[in-house]
């Protein structure tokens, strides 16, 4: 089992619709969890921080399912601007012993005018 | 601009050749991470530094990469004999952590884009 999973997608979705992304992780003992935003030859930015009581930022909420290892992003009322990369990413421990970020492949999403 | 800085953006070097990065992170963050990334694939942890000590390195670090933080704020990361397979984004990232505390939120830079020929 990858340590980060994601379904690559693309996700092509008309505007408005709502999308959701699943992540699941291997390392129970995680306990960081975020959503990053890639555009395309850019830097990942901070989406949001993943609570285990959930948490929602405007259109988009995220989730966290301990028991199962699973990290959702919901977004609603899709924006063209909302077409990005989005990358799940969690805390493991690394060869060393620490913790370190360890990030998803990505989920490609794609919003249609 | 109080972000995450690095340059050069780009770079193309022959194969062979040595090349180095800077990354200046955000004033008050005392860590500061490496990744590179290549297409399709999400950063990869290469080494991080607590302010000027460098605590950990990842096994893609391969002898040929080097990473220093000398006074605790800019980091450079030299790569010695480049190959083609060195071609990636390298992104530097920064944090406020203390030791022992999970991980929190990281901030990256845009990145430096290595092209080896």
């Amino acid at each position: 089992r990858k340590e980060v999973e994601q379904d690559p997608g693309p996700f092509n979705v008309p505007e408005g619709a709502t999308v959701a992304f699943n992540c699941t992780y291997s390392n129970s003992a995680s306990q960081s969890f975020f959503w990053y935003r890639q555009d395309c030859r850019k830097e990942p930015k901070l989406l949001m921080s993943v609570y285990s009581s959930g948490n929602e930022d405007g259109r988009f909420t995220a989730q966290l399912n301990r028991a199962s290892q699973y990290i959702s992003l919901l977004i609603r009322d899709s924006k063209l601007s909302d077409s990005a990369t989005y990358l799940c990413v969690v805390n493991m421990v690394s060869g060393a012993g620490s913790y370190q970020l360890t990030f998803g492949k990505g989920t490609k999403l794609s919003v249609i005018p | 601009d109080t972000g995450v800085s690095q340059n050069p953006r780009h770079k193309i070097t022959k194969r062979g050749q040595n090349v180095t990065f800077r990354c200046d992170p955000i004033s008050e963050h005392n860590r500061l991470y490496w990744y590179r990334q290549t297409l399709g694939q999400g950063p990869e942890f290469l080494t991080y530094f607590q302010n000027e000590a460098q605590l950990e390195k990842s096994r893609l670090l391969s002898d040929r990469f080097s990473a220093e933080r000398p006074k605790g704020s800019f980091s450079t990361l030299e790569i010695q004999r480049t190959e083609q397979g060195d071609s990636a984004m390298y992104l530097c990232a920064s944090s406020s952590q203390r030791l022992g505390q999970v991980p929190n939120e990281q901030f990256f830079g845009p990145g430096t884009r290595l092209t080896v020929l």
